[in-house]
């Protein structure tokens, strides 16, 4: 099993849709996690940062961390063709600096 | 967020050759880098850790030998691809820490990636 498992779709939604993307991971003692958009031949860059359990938002995006079901997702409201890119769960521990990445859910938000 | 600079965005080279890539954060010191390397429809899978001053850490698998680090200041790290052949062909992304270890959940910033070509 990996460590880190996310749908690589594709995903492909309509303008205004809410978009739902999710990973799930095994090691227990992954306590900070983090979402990153990938546009193409482009370096990640950082949306979302949470630690521990809990919900966090940030304008149209919101990341929820459920620890006891090892289950993260990103929610996207009001999505935006401009939002069409790969998004990357990625997830460490506390006292190691190496981020675990999913493999990446290619998102395509249709005009 | 803080700025990291990766150079060059693409490179070809021919079969034998060697490459440098430079990887520079700019509004920030960054004791720690990592080199990525990402495949099509892929993660991104950590090749090495760079620490300024000291050996890089390299993952199981990736040869040192091959893919040479240097950490030389605060501000940049550097990755070689020596004696590149076309399986070394991909995506290479640097990122940094914008300050420095305090405990876990610092948040990584990546360069724009590299995109390597051996013909």
């Amino acid at each position: 099993q990996k460590e880190v498992e996310q749908d690589p779709g594709p995903l492909s939604v309509p303008e205004g849709a809410i978009v739902s993307l999710n990973c799930t991971y095994s090691n227990s003692a992954f306590q900070y996690f983090m979402w990153y958009r990938q546009y193409s031949r482009k370096g990640p860059e950082l949306l979302m940062y949470t630690y521990s359990s809990g919900n966090k938002e940030d304008g149209r995006f919101t990341a929820q961390v459920d620890k006891s079901s090892k289950y993260i997702s990103l929610f996207i409201r009001d999505s935006q063709p401009s939002d069409s890119a790969t998004y990357l769960c990625a997830m460490n521990q506390g006292g190691s600096e190496k981020l675990v990445f999913g493999k990446g859910t290619k998102l395509t938000v249709n005009p | 967020g803080a700025v990291v600079s990766q150079h060059p965005s693409r490179v070809i080279c021919k079969s034998g050759t060697s490459v440098k890539i430079e990887c520079r954060s700019l509004d920030f010191q960054a004791t720690t880098m990592f080199w990525y390397r990402q495949f099509p429809k892929q993660s991104l899978m950590l090749m090495a850790t760079s620490n300024e001053g000291s050996k890089a850490t390299y993952e199981q698998g990736v040869e040192k030998d091959k893919f040479l680090i240097n950490h030389a200041s605060l501000t940049l790290s550097t990755l070689t691809v020596t004696s590149a052949h076309p399986e070394d062909s991909s995506f290479y992304i640097c990122s940094a820490r914008d300050h420095p270890r305090q405990g876990a959940g610092t948040e990584a910033f990546f360069g724009q990636g590299t995109r390597l070509t051996v013909v």
